[in-house]
């Protein structure tokens, strides 16, 4: 079956404008997740869905950085006034139940740029 | 603090021989641990992945690892690398506070012909 996908695969912006990144998870997978990965390191947590409300964003890193998931399924990570320190790459996951401990499933990412 | 720790930056070996990846976490609990392989250009695929039980875990591809806890390690190994294998593997622990997953800063793995 379909796994997770993640659109654009990369974006190049400006500093200063504002992005969108889109996440599909896997169809019926109730929980859904938000990494950022720099270079050179491994993921690190943003935000996490279930079902449509963020149950818990402690990851974002300010307030530029927002994330939706409207009907419970497609999510979309939103991204104000960027910053080059923004470049990375974003992951998105799903995973069919809640936490803790179910396997989480990742798209293959956007490359976000910011020059 | 809560941590993953993959002492390995980047490790060769040679097609064919035996491969160990280090993992050495930091966890108040009993963790729950994966391993995830990484290769250029692909997202992050689940290896294995331990929660109880056996402490001796098989995952896909042909790698298996163990979990000690009087080291607080969970140490990947393969006993024959192939040329495929070649990629960037990063120990997880988690959800760490029951969502988000922690991972190391990853092992770069060079399988040399």
């Amino acid at each position: 079956g379909a796994g997770v996908s993640q659109t654009p695969s990369n974006k190049v912006t400006e500093k200063g404008k504002y992005v969108e990144l889109r996440c599909d998870p896997i169809s019926g997978h109730t929980a859904l997740y938000w990494y950022r990965q720099s270079l050179g390191q491994g993921p690190e947590f943003l935000i996490y869905f279930q079902g449509t409300g963020a149950a818990d964003d402690s990851g974002l890193p300010n307030d530029r950085f927002f994330a939706v998931r409207p009907e419970g399924s497609v999510s979309t990570l939103k991204i104000q006034r960027t910053e080059r320190g923004d470049s990375a790459v974003y992951l998105c996951a799903s995973s069919l139940n809640p936490p803790p401990g179910d396997t989480q499933y990742f798209g293959p990412g956007t490359r976000l740029t910011v020059l | 603090a809560q941590s993953v720790t993959q002492p390995d930056i980047h490790i060769t070996v040679s097609e064919g021989a035996s491969l160990e990846l280090r993992c050495n976490y930091s966890y108040g609990a009993t963790p729950y641990l994966f391993w995830y392989v990484q290769s250029p250009g692909q997202g992050l695929q689940l290896l294995l992945k331990y929660f109880s039980g056996d402490t001796l875990v098989q995952g896909i591809k042909g790698f298996e690892a163990e979990f000690k806890r009087s080291q607080s390690s969970f140490n990947l190994r393969k006993p024959s690398v192939h040329w495929s294998d070649a990629a960037e593997y990063f120990c997880a622990v988690g959800p760490y506070n029951n969502n988000d997953m922690r991972f190391g800063a990853g092992t770069r793995l060079t399988v040399k012909p």
